[in-house]
């Protein structure tokens, strides 16, 4: 079975500083991989995705995430945090059934 | 020109009621799903419509029912609401043939609160 571990609920940041949002994942299989956010009282917006193809992807608004099979993760990075990034982060994997998996998700808050 | 659009946006109801929430997209999707997201934002699939036809039913009771009337919309039914329900509900399409990469796209979703 497909599933991903957030490791991390909450997360602060100071503006300007590197962002760091950690994800494990488990799959029987060569998975897919996403990353959504949620802005508060929001929908939820792709941000990357890693389909098998180059294994650093590159996302909206600066975003980007390593896909290392060694070490089961996707972390989700970005050089310098925004204020604008303040939101609540979902890691997520496609499992049997063409359905998606969501992590637990961690919110994200950056401090002026 | 909103490309996945819920209606209603917040609803509000007592125990026991039947209730049903819309959804609509303008991508020309095929596929179209419910996610539920509850009070600590935990969000699962509940059912997935391809073309009209149920390819997804997870666990859910049956008091939730879903009705495809045509490709572009998706609406659930909920009926003999219990506390339980309050959640938000979220709206997703995507295009079948795109479904190994899973570039699914969200509606705004729907706070439904049972009192």
């Amino acid at each position: 079975a497909q599933s991903v571990t957030q490791l991390d609920s909450h997360v602060s940041v100071s503006e300007g500083t590197p962002v760091l949002l950690r994800c494990n994942y488990s799959s029987s299989y060569s998975p897919s991989l996403f990353w959504y956010v949620q802005h508060p009282n929001k929908g939820l917006q792709l941000l990357l995705k890693y389909t098998s193809a180059a294994t650093l992807v590159k996302g909206i608004n600066g975003f980007e995430a390593e896909f290392k099979k060694s070490e089961t993760s996707f972390h989700l990075t970005k050089p310098s945090a925004h204020m604008s990034d303040a939101a609540e982060y979902f890691c997520v994997v496609s499992g049997a059934t063409n359905k998606l998996i969501f992590g637990t998700g961690t919110l994200l808050a950056v401090q002026p | 020109d909103t490309a996945v659009s819920q209606t209603p946006k917040y609803l509000v109801t007592q125990m026991g009621n039947d209730k049903s929430i819309k959804c609509e997209q303008n991508l020309g999707h095929d596929t179209m799903y419910w996610y539920k997201q509850d009070s600590k934002k935990f969000l699962k699939i509940m059912f997935s419509y391809n073309n009209k036809e149920l390819i997804i039913n997870e666990t859910v009771p049956n008091r939730f029912s879903p009705k495809s009337p045509d490709k572009a919309h998706l609406n659930l039914h909920i009926n003999s609401l219990e506390l339980g329900d309050s959640a938000v509900y979220f709206c997703a399409s995507t295009q079948w043939r795109d479904r190994g990469s899973h570039t699914q796209y969200f509606g705004p979703g729907t706070r439904l609160t049972v009192l």
